[in-house]
Formats: structure tokens, C-alpha cells, sequence
């Protein structure tokens, strides 16, 4: 069974319309990330959660947020897509200890169409 | 700074024939974790092998193995008598200790044709 789930899979929207992805997990992870994932390359961490403890890239644009109101669910919201938001979502968990050493748990992700 | 170069951007191979994924990394940390991953056609990055910094020893899991050298700063991953199962990208990580950062290279895309 899937530990990690993702909605939607496949979300198209229009430029500038806000969208929300969901991450849920049966884990019971302490530590859930949001990766943005481009075509042909690496994985980009925009930001991560340490329980309730939000810890955001320097680099991710203010146009991304995350909440996390519970330990199972996770949310990206993108308040205003631009055509270079369009990308693969993953979100992934691990557990407390061994920070930097642990094992990420992904889901399938989330792919965003920006029209 | 932090970074893993794959530098093999898609492989083909035959089914049957071995092949090694490469993965260089740069750190300054003294401790530090490496990783693989595949990501099949469906998109979920599914964990493969977590290695640490103070243990050089290779492994080998089925047909899968690993060469880790601090050496030549390089996390090798080799698939003997590959099969179209193992169609996919692949991709390196590393972790520092103490962070919840982790790098990926941009992935190795392996076709196994039949």
C-alpha cells in the first residue's frame, strides 16, 4: 500500500490562477519535504518540515508556501503559477533520526501544467 | 559547496549486459550520507541503498552493487545482467549530517532494451 500519496497526480491550470497540491502520509514521518522536479534534472528542495517546524530554501520563490496542520498531511500552495512553475511536485518523508542519513519515502507526484 | 555530478546523462544497454551508473560528489563535510534512487516510468523515486562516510566497505545486493571510494570522491552503482525491468532514471544523493538537505544529481536515464 502506498505510504505516501500525492493529489492530484495530473493538475493543469492557468497562468496566474492558484493551485494547492496535497501530500499525505501513513508513516508518521516527523520530517516532510517538497521537492520541485524539472524535466531532466535534479530534484530541487523548496522546503521542509520538522514537524511543525517550517524550514524554507533560501532560494525558493515567495510565490511558493507550505502548510502542514497535522503530522499525516502537507500542503504546496502556489499562489500565482507562472510558466516556469509548470514541473513534477514530489513530496517525500523521513523519519527523526539520523538527520542528513535518512531514507526519503516519495510519493508519485503531483505534475502541474501551467496553460 | 554541496553537489553530485551524474555525468551520464542516458545510457542503452542490451538486456543481459552489465552496466555502471557514475556519481561524483563534492563536500567538506566529514560526515556525510550517499545515496541511489530509481525513478521508474510512474514517478516515485523508490530508495535504494543509504551508505555513510566512515563505511567504504562495497556492497552487493542481488545483481545490484556499489562502489564507494572517498578516494576519488565517487558512489558508483553497477547492474549485472541487466533487464528491461531496470528501464529508468536513476539518481544520486548525498546528505550531510545534522541537515535535512539533501542533493541530488540531475539522474542517469537507463534503457535496458530486450
Amino acid at each position: 500500500d502506498a505510504m505516501v500519496i500525492q493529489n492530484p497526480r495530473y493538475q493543469v491550470t492557468q497562468f496566474g490562477k492558484p493551485v494547492t497540491l496535497s501530500c499525505s502520509q501513513t508513516l508518521n514521518h516527523n520530517v516532510m519535504y517538497w521537492y520541485q522536479q524539472k524535466s531532466s534534472q535534479a530534484p530541487k528542495l523548496l522546503f521542509h518540515y520538522y514537524d511543525k517546524d517550517f524550514n524554507n530554501e533560501a532560494d525558493t520563490p515567495d510565490n511558493f508556501q507550505s502548510r502542514r496542520p497535522n503530522t499525516s498531511f502537507c500542503f504546496l500552495d502556489i499562489r500565482s503559477p507562472g510558466l516556469g512553475d509548470a514541473a513534477m511536485y514530489l513530496c517525500a518523508t523521513s523519519g527523526p533520526g539520523l538527520a542528513g542519513g535518512g531514507e526519503l519515502f516519495f510519493g508519485e507526484g503531483s505534475r502541474l501544467t501551467v496553460l | 559547496a554541496q553537489k553530485v555530478t551524474q555525468a551520464q546523462t542516458e545510457i542503452s544497454v542490451v538486456e543481459k549486459e552489465d552496466v555502471t551508473l557514475d556519481c561524483v560528489y563534492e563536500t567538506r563535510d566529514t560526515t556525510y550520507y550517499l545515496f541511489w534512487y530509481k525513478q521508474p516510468p510512474s514517478g516515485e523515486l523508490v530508495f535504494l541503498i543509504r551508505r555513510n562516510s566512515f563505511d567504504e566497505q562495497n556492497e552487493i545486493s542481488g545483481r545490484y552493487s556499489w562502489n564507494f571510494q572517498k578516494s576519488t570522491s565517487s558512489f558508483n552503482f553497477t547492474i549485472t545482467a541487466s533487464q528491461v525491468v531496470d528501464s529508468a532514471v536513476y539518481f544520486c544523493a548525498l546528505g550531510s549530517s545534522g541537515t535535512y538537505k539533501y542533493i541530488f544529481g540531475t539522474g542517469t536515464r537507463l534503457k535496458v532494451l530486450a
